[in-house]
């Protein structure tokens, strides 16, 4: 069964400074992908960036870069030049090529970016 | 820019009543996903629909919970009867086919309050 992990509840980012949000994950399937969303108190989830798991570069959207390092099945979300407007819950979730590839997605991580 | 509608906003019911929630995915997508997410937690996939049939309602309470899809287009999910558990954020997300790649498109989600 896959399971995604966010060992970090909570974390807060100076404006403007860079930071790395962690996701670890684990399954059987060699094909998957890794996706991340943001969540803003009004609750809805906006994509932010995808990871296929046969993809050689690190994906990077903008100010949003994944850290994809498939030996030690992690794919940490690295945001660049953080903004008051980047506060949010930060979600990690995979999906594998099995049966109708279902989402699993981690518990979270609180982001507050402080000026 | 296409959007997953979802109706009610916000609902707050007594125990035992009945709710239900609507949802209308991307047009053109094939696959329709049930979330629910319980506050401080990630979401969890309560049914999966391929265009009107049901893929995956393996966390789906079928003792209360019930979800249509009927022409493969707008979906329901009822709740009957509601239990003060079941107090949440329900999201509806939708994707093109649900292939591995594909990102889930989210609606901004119904906060229900069984009181």
């Amino acid at each position: 069964a896959q399971k995604i992990t966010q060992t970090q509840p909570g974390m807060f980012v100076q404006e403007k400074e860079a930071v790395t949000l962690d996701c670890t994950y684990d399954t059987s399937d060699p094909s998957y992908g890794l996706f991340w969303y943001k969540q803003p108190s009004s609750g809805e989830m906006i994509f932010l960036i995808y990871q296929g798991s046969y993809d050689q570069q690190n994906a990077t959207e903008g100010r949003y870069s994944l850290n994809f390092q498939k030996a030690r099945k992690s794919a940490n979300l690295v945001i660049s030049a953080s903004q008051l407007g980047d506060s949010a819950m930060y979600f990690c979730a995979m999906r594998d090529s099995g049966g109708y590839q279902k989402v699993t997605f981690g518990t979270g991580t609180k982001l507050q970016v402080i000026p | 820019e296409a959007e997953v509608a979802q109706s009610p906003r916000y609902k707050i019911t007594e125990k035992s009543q009945a709710v239900a929630f609507w949802c209308d995915p991307i047009s053109g997508h094939a696959t329709l996903y049930w979330y629910r997410q319980i506050l401080g937690q990630g979401p969890e996939l309560l049914v999966q629909f391929q265009d009107e049939s049901v893929v995956d309602d393996s966390q789906l309470p079928k003792d209360r919970f019930s979800a249509e899809r009927l022409k493969g287009v707008d979906s329901t999910l009822k709740i009957q009867p509601a239990e003060l558990g079941d107090s949440a954020m329900y999201l509806c997300a939708s994707s093109l086919e649900g292939q591995l790649q594909e990102t889930q498109y989210f609606g901004p989600g119904t906060r229900l309050l069984v009181l």
